[in-house]
C-alpha cells in the first residue's frame, strides 16, 4: 500500500520556469511533511519541511503549499535553474518509537534545461 | 568531511553469501537510521537506533537482516543468505536529539552502499 503518492514521475522545465511537484497522503496521523532533494550518487538531503498547522512555507525559491482537508501538499520551485536538476522526494512522517520516520513518495526526476 | 560515511560504496555478491555494511554517523549524533532504496522508488525505512538501543524495526527487516550499533557510534547492517531481491541501495542517516529538543530532527543521509546480488 502506497501511503504517499507523488506525481509527476518526471518533469522537464526551462530555466526560469516554475517546477511543481504534487503529493497526496492517506494517513491523517502524519504530522510532519519534509521534501528531500537527491543528486546522483548522493543520499537524499532535506530541502524544506512543513507541519499541518500552516498552509504555506517559503524558503528562498522553494515553497511548500499544504492542504490539510484534501490531504495534499506540493513543492513549487520558482525560477528553476539547471542546478536544481535532481530527484525530489516528498515524505510524510509521524512519531514512531520517539522519532519521526518518513514515508517517502516514489520521487520526481526534475530536469531543468538551460 | 564530517558527514555520514558508508562503506563499502559498492558491493557485488553471489546469491547465498553474507554481506555486511558499515555506517559512521556524524559525530555526536545519537540517532542512526537504515533505509533501503530500490531503483525508481523512495527510501524505505528499515530500522533505527538511539545510542546503542534499537528502538524500531520495519516489517521489511526480515530475519536475514540484522543491525547493530554496539557502542552507540558506528553501525553495521548484515544480510545473511542474500537473495537477488536484496539488490538495492542501502542508506544510512543520522540525527541529533538533545535535551529539550523535539523529535522531528533533520536526518542527514550518507551516500549509500549499492548492493548487487548475482
Amino acid at each position: 500500500q502506497q501511503q504517499v503518492k507523488q506525481s509527476p514521475q518526471s518533469l522537464i522545465v526551462q530555466k526560469g520556469g516554475i517546477s511543481i511537484i504534487n503529493c497526496a497522503y492517506e494517513n491523517t496521523a502524519f504530522d510532519y511533511f519534509p521534501w528531500y532533494q537527491q543528486f546522483p550518487g548522493k543520499g537524499p538531503a532535506l530541502l524544506i519541511a512543513i507541519r499541518p498547522d500552516v498552509s504555506e512555507k517559503k524558503e528562498g525559491r522553494f515553497t511548500i503549499s499544504f492542504n490539510k482537508s484534501a490531504k495534499q501538499f506540493s513543492l513549487h520551485i520558482m525560477d528553476s535553474q539547471p542546478g536544481d536538476s535532481a530527484t525530489y522526494f516528498c515524505a510524510a512522517s509521524m512519531q514512531t518509537g520517539g522519532s519521526y520516520i518518513p514515508t517517502f513518495g516514489r520521487g520526481t526526476s526534475l530536469i531543468v534545461h538551460p | 568531511d564530517t558527514g555520514v560515511s558508508q562503506n563499502p560504496r559498492h558491493k557485488i555478491t553471489k546469491r547465498g553469501q553474507n554481506v555486511t555494511f558499515r555506517c559512521d554517523p556524524i559525530s555526536e549524533h545519537n540517532r542512526l537510521y537504515w533505509y533501503r532504496q530500490t531503483l525508481g522508488q523512495g527510501p524505505e525505512f528499515l530500522t533505527y537506533f538511539q545510542n546503542e538501543a534499537q528502538l524500531e524495526k520495519s516489517r521489511l527487516l526480515s530475519d536475514r537482516f540484522s543491525a547493530e550499533r554496539p557502542k552507540g557510534s558506528f553501525s553495521t547492517l548484515e544480510i545473511q543468505r542474500t537473495e537477488q531481491g536484496d539488490s538495492a541501495m542501502y542508506l544510512c542517516a543520522s540525527s541529533l536529539r538533545g535535551p529539550g529538543q523535539g523529535t522531528s530532527n533533520e536526518q542527514f543521509f550518507g551516500p549509500g552502499t549499492r548492493l548487487t546480488v548475482l
